[in-house]
């Protein structure tokens, strides 16, 4: 199995502030990683799929990048709504594996 | 909308079989364009793909479940279904049923609410 490694695994911030969540594969998923965000008692929710394209309804502010083995999300400006975890995902190849998560809570 | 909804039992006993059926809503599940899964959540794990289905029925599992994993679709219903045999404690978790893109990136774009299955005597 790929595995999905995040980092951190907690972050404190304070609305406005840029964020950068980073996500590392032990070995290559070319760019099929995807970002889901997920607020507590609910399903994860898609963000970015394919390192870098965004699901309809995702506001600009998120972003994606990287291929290979290294990924980021970045969140340029955080609003209150975006204190959640966010897990990565690689669909290179089965089983399909998450990261352990990120919390991004209130400094 | 699409619209996906877990239903059943939300406590199994060891060493039975956990069933749980996702009805789909808003959408075919006899789409040629999607597959149709399975995700868990545990304290433990964290999110762990457990398998997906194809409306042809065709399947692919995880390895670390595959002896006990049987996924199966019924297009009439338009249902899928899990069961999970021999479960243990370690099985206590939130169930997804979930609809990921059968090609590109192979995201899952809809999940459904979940449904707590805890494994006890």
């Amino acid at each position: 199995d790929i595995q999905m490694t995040q980092s951190p695994s907690s972050l404190y911030a304070s609305v406005g502030d840029r964020v950068t969540i980073t996500c590392r594969a032990s070995q290559t998923v070319t760019s099929y990683l995807n970002w889901y965000q997920q607020k507590p008692g609910k399903a994860p929710k898609l963000l970015i799929y394919a390192a870098s394209s965004f699901q309809t309804g995702v506001p600009s502010r998120f972003s994606g990048s990287g291929s290979g083995t290294d990924f980021t999300l970045t969140i340029s400006s955080l609003q209150p709504e975006d204190f959640a975890t966010y897990y990565c995902q690689q669909s290179y190849s089965s089983p399909h594996t998450f990261g352990q998560g990120t919390k991004l809570e209130i400094k | 909308q699409l619209q996906l909804q877990e239903s059943g039992p939300g406590l199994v006993k060891p060493s039975e079989t956990l069933s749980l059926t996702c009805s789909v809503s808003g959408g075919s599940i006899s789409s040629n364009l999607y597959y149709w899964g399975w995700i868990r959540q545990s304290s433990g794990k964290g999110l762990e793909w457990i398998g997906t289905i194809y409306y042809s029925g065709s399947t692919s599992y995880n390895p670390s479940l595959k002896s006990r994993v049987t996924i199966s679709i019924d297009t009439s219903k338009n249902q899928f279904s899990l069961k999970l045999n021999s479960v243990t404690a370690a099985d206590t978790a939130v169930y997804y049923c979930a609809r990921r893109i059968g090609s590109y990136a192979r995201q899952i774009d809809y999940w459904g609410q979940g449904t707590l299955v805890t494994v006890s005597s």
